[in-house]
C-alpha cells in the first residue's frame, strides 16, 4: 500500500514553454501533498505544500506564479513549469501525506525535468 | 529556522564494513526524526525516531536518537555493495509538520 506515482517520470523541452508534472497516491487518499527539488548531489528542498481544495503555501524564494499548483482531489496534485528556463532543469519530487496521518510522507518515484 | 546537517557527506568503505552515518539538527519545536535511503529515484523510508535513547532496528540497519546532544546516527553492519545510496536524514517540527532535509551521505560499498 501508500503506492505515489508521478508522471512523466522524465520529461524534455524548450525554453519558455510549460510543463505539466502530475503527482498522484494510488491507494489512499492524501489531503496534503510537497513538492520537492533536487539538484543533482543536493538534498531535496521543499518547494510547496499543497492542500486538497485550497490553495498551495510557498516556500521562501519560490515563485509562485513560475511554479502552478492544483490540488482539485484527494489524490491528485499538479506542477505546471511555467514559461521554463534552462535553471529550471532538476528533479521533482512529490509527496503525498494520508488523510488519517499527521507526519507520514509517501514519496513518489520524481520526474526529472530538462529545459534545453 | 530549522536545520539539518548530515556527515561525513560521502563515506567509501570496502564491503563487510560497518558505517555510521551522522545527523545533528536544530529544530524549534522536535516531533520527530526521519531516515531515508535514496538510490536513483526518489527516497524509501528507513526509521521514524521519536523518543531517546530507544534503537530502532532493521535487519543490517539501526539507528538512534539523542534530543539532548541533537542528533542522530544510523548504524549499517556488514555493509554490501545495495547499500551504497545517498542516506539522508530529515526532522518534523510540531509547529509545521514539513520535512526538512539534510543534505545527505553519500555511501559507496567497493565490491
Amino acid at each position: 500500500g501508500a503506492v505515489v506515482s508521478q508522471h512523466p517520470s522524465w520529461v524534455i523541452c524548450k525554453s519558455g514553454t510549460s510543463v505539466k508534472i502530475e503527482c498522484r497516491s494510488l491507494d489512499f487518499q492524501a489531503t496534503t501533498m510537497f513538492w520537492y527539488r533536487q539538484f543533482p548531489k543536493q538534498s531535496l528542498m521543499l518547494m510547496a505544500t499543497s492542500n486538497e481544495g485550497s490553495k498551495a503555501t510557498y516556500e521562501q524564494g519560490v515563485e509562485k506564479d513560475k511554479f502552478l499548483i492544483n490540488h482539485a482531489s484527494l489524490t491528485l496534485s499538479t506542477l505546471t513549469v511555467t514559461s521554463a528556463h534552462p535553471e529550471d532543469s532538476s528533479f521533482y519530487i512529490c509527496s503525498a501525506r494520508p488523510i488519517q496521518s499527521s507526519y507520514e510522507q509517501y514519496f513518489g518515484p520524481g520526474t526529472r525535468l530538462t529545459v534545453t | 529556522e530549522d536545520k539539518v546537517v548530515q556527515s561525513p557527506l560521502s563515506l567509501v568503505v570496502h564491503e563487510g564494513d560497518t558505517v555510521t552515518l551522522n545527523c545533528s539538527y536544530e529544530v524549534t519545536n522536535f516531533r520527530s526524526l526521519l531516515w531515508y535511503k535514496q538510490e536513483k529515484k526518489a527516497p524509501t523510508f528507513l526509521f521514524m525516531l521519536t523518543s531517546s535513547g530507544i534503537e530502532k532496528k532493521s535487519g543490517r540497519l539501526s539507528s538512534i536518537l539523542d534530543k539532548k546532544e541533537l542528533f542522530s546516527i544510523l548504524n549499517i553492519t556488514a555493509t554490501q555493495t545495495g547499500d551504497s545510496a545517498v542516506y539522508l536524514c530529515a526532522i518534523i517540527d510540531f509547529g509545521n509538520e514539513k520535512l526538512t532535509f539534510g543534505t545527505g551521505t553519500r555511501l559507496t560499498i567497493i565490491p
